[in-house]
């Protein structure tokens, strides 16, 4: 199947600090990219809809102005998260590709915010 | 009350035994089903996919979709000790965007 990365992949960073998540497609253009988190011993949970060169559209719930995202090309989406707080501290995995059977996930990123 | 509800487990059988893993959901309008395998720390990847009712075999997994009861299950046969892992359920209504049960954690005991 196709490939979709993300870097880094574990991130430790101070309270107030902005971190950047990298989610790139190898092997395939992607036009729409989605974000996710998951708590420990939670589900995954959609964050955003990353659609390249306009806005990103965001759950409910979920602070546009905290996560920021980018897709800046068909093939990188990027999620900062600004000033980033211990409750921010989660497993970010992005995905791409097609419809269901051809949507592929990216290994994740471990924030953990100090 | 969440879109999709998952029992967690922990489900812990010894090798050989048939698994079944449920989940049910409230948005009748969902088309796909899937179900993923998750280890640790690492991505969801892809076990079996189901669009619409029915069933759908792949070797040991089973995969069954009933719209009317708004219920989904997985069943593994002759279940591995490499099986054990946290499977979890994914639906939705666009094929892309996906609602996912909370993942129950599976121990195959050898």
């Amino acid at each position: 199947g196709a490939v979709v990365s993300q870097h880094p992949s574990w991130v430790i960073c101070k309270s107030g600090t902005s971190v950047k998540i990298e989610c790139r497609s190898l092997d395939f253009q992607a036009t729409t990219m989605f974000w996710y988190r998951q708590f420990p011993k939670q589900s995954l949970m959609l964050m955003a809809t990353s659609n390249e060169g306009s806005k990103a559209t965001y759950e409910q719930g979920v602070e546009k102005d905290k996560f920021l995202i980018n897709h800046a090309s068909l093939t990188l989406s990027t999620l900062t998260v600004t000033s980033a707080h211990p409750e921010d501290s989660s497993f970010y995995i992005c995905s791409g590709g097609g419809a269901a059977d051809t949507q592929y996930f990216g290994p994740g990123t471990r924030l953990t915010v100090l | 009350q969440k879109e999709v509800e998952q029992d967690p487990g922990p489900l812990s059988v010894p090798e050989g035994a048939i698994v079944s893993l449920n989940c049910t959901y409230s948005n009748s309008a969902f088309q796909y089903f899937m179900w993923y395998r998750q280890y640790s720390r690492k991505g969801p990847e892809l076990l079996m996919y189901t669009y619409s009712s029915g069933n759908k075999e792949d070797g040991r997994f089973t995969a069954q979709v009933d719209k009317s009861s708004k219920y989904i299950s997985l069943f593994i046969r002759d279940s591995q000790p490499s099986d054990s892992a946290t499977y979890l359920c994914a639906m939705s209504l666009t094929g892309n965007q996906f609602y996912f049960g909370t993942g129950t954690s599976l121990t195959v005991i050898p």
